[in-house]
C-alpha cells in the first residue's frame, strides 16, 4: 500500500512568485486535505477536495487554490507569494473512515 | 481565534513516569477529538481518538480523557519511553465534517532516559 507522497520536499521562492505543490493520495483514498503549518504552530486547514470538487475551505485568501485529479492526486497553488506564506505544507488523504493520513510535507521558504 | 488550545509548548518527563498533555477547546460543535504525534521531518500520525459520548479511551500506554463540561481533554502516556519524544497535537472535528480537523499548536514532549 503506497502512502501519501508530496513533492517537492523543499523549495525556495521570492515574494510575488507562484508555487505549485503536489500530493499523491494513499491508495483507495478519494479525499485530500491541505494544511499549512507555520513555525511553532499546529497545522491550519486550508481546504479539502473530494472527488475533484472543493469540499470545505479554511480561512485562507483566494490566492490559495487547488485541484484534484481523477486519480485523486492533488495540487496546491499559491499565487503572489508573501513572506508569511513560508511554512510546511501538509497534504493528508482520507477514505471512508475519515482518518487522515499525512505526507511528510513540502517546506516552502519565501524570500 | 484558536478553537483548540494547548497551553504548554513543551514538557519534559523522566523515562518510566507519566506524561500528561492537556488540551482545551472552545467550539461546542466539536464532538470528536484526536491526538496526533509528529516526529521531525515526518507528517503527523494518528495516535488515539475519543468521541464525545465517552469520557475515556485507552490504547495500550495511551489514554485520553474528555471532560465535556470543562471543554478539556488530556492525553496520558504511562510509562513514558524515550521514543515518545515528539510533538503532540490535539485536534477536534464536528460530526458534519469528521475529516476537517482543527489542530492545536502542539506540545513538544521530551522523555529523558
Amino acid at each position: 500500500e503506497t502512502g501519501v507522497t508530496q513533492s517537492p520536499t523543499h523549495l525556495i521562492k521570492t515574494r510575488g512568485q507562484q508555487v505549485t505543490l503536489r500530493c499523491s493520495s494513499q491508495s483507495g483514498h478519494n479525499t485530500v486535505s491541505w494544511y499549512q503549518q507555520a513555525l511553532g504552530q499546529g497545522p491550519q486547514f486550508i481546504f479539502q477536495y473530494y472527488r475533484e470538487e472543493e469540499n470545505g475551505r479554511g480561512n485562507f485568501p483566494p490566492r490559495f487554490s487547488g485541484l484534484q485529479f481523477p486519480n485523486y492526486s492533488s495540487e496546491l497553488n499559491v499565487n503572489a507569494l508573501e513572506l508569511d506564506d513560508s511554512a510546511l505544507y501538509l497534504c493528508a488523504s482520507s477514505g471512508y473512515t475519515g482518518e487522515l493520513f499525512f505526507g511528510e510535507g513540502s517546506r516552502l521558504t519565501v524570500l | 481565534d484558536q478553537q483548540v488550545k494547548q497551553n504548554s509548548p513543551s514538557l519534559s518527563v523522566q523515562e518510566g513516569r507519566i506524561s500528561i498533555l492537556n488540551c482545551d477547546y472552545t467550539n461546542s460543535m466539536f464532538d470528536y477529538f484526536l491526538w496526533y504525534k509528529k516526529y521531525p521531518a515526518e507528517g503527523p500520525t494518528f495516535l488515539i481518538s475519543i468521541s464525545s459520548i465517552k469520557d475515556k479511551n485507552e490504547d495500550g500506554r495511551f489514554t485520553v480523557f474528555l471532560n465535556k463540561s470543562a471543554k478539556h481533554l488530556s492525553l496520558h502516556i504511562v510509562p513514558s519511553q524515550p521514543g515518545d519524544s515528539a510533538v503532540y497535537f490535539c485536534a477536534a472535528s464536528a460530526e458534519t465534517s469528521y475529516d476537517k480537523v482543527i489542530f492545536g499548536p502542539g506540545t513538544s514532549l521530551s522523555v529523558i532516559p
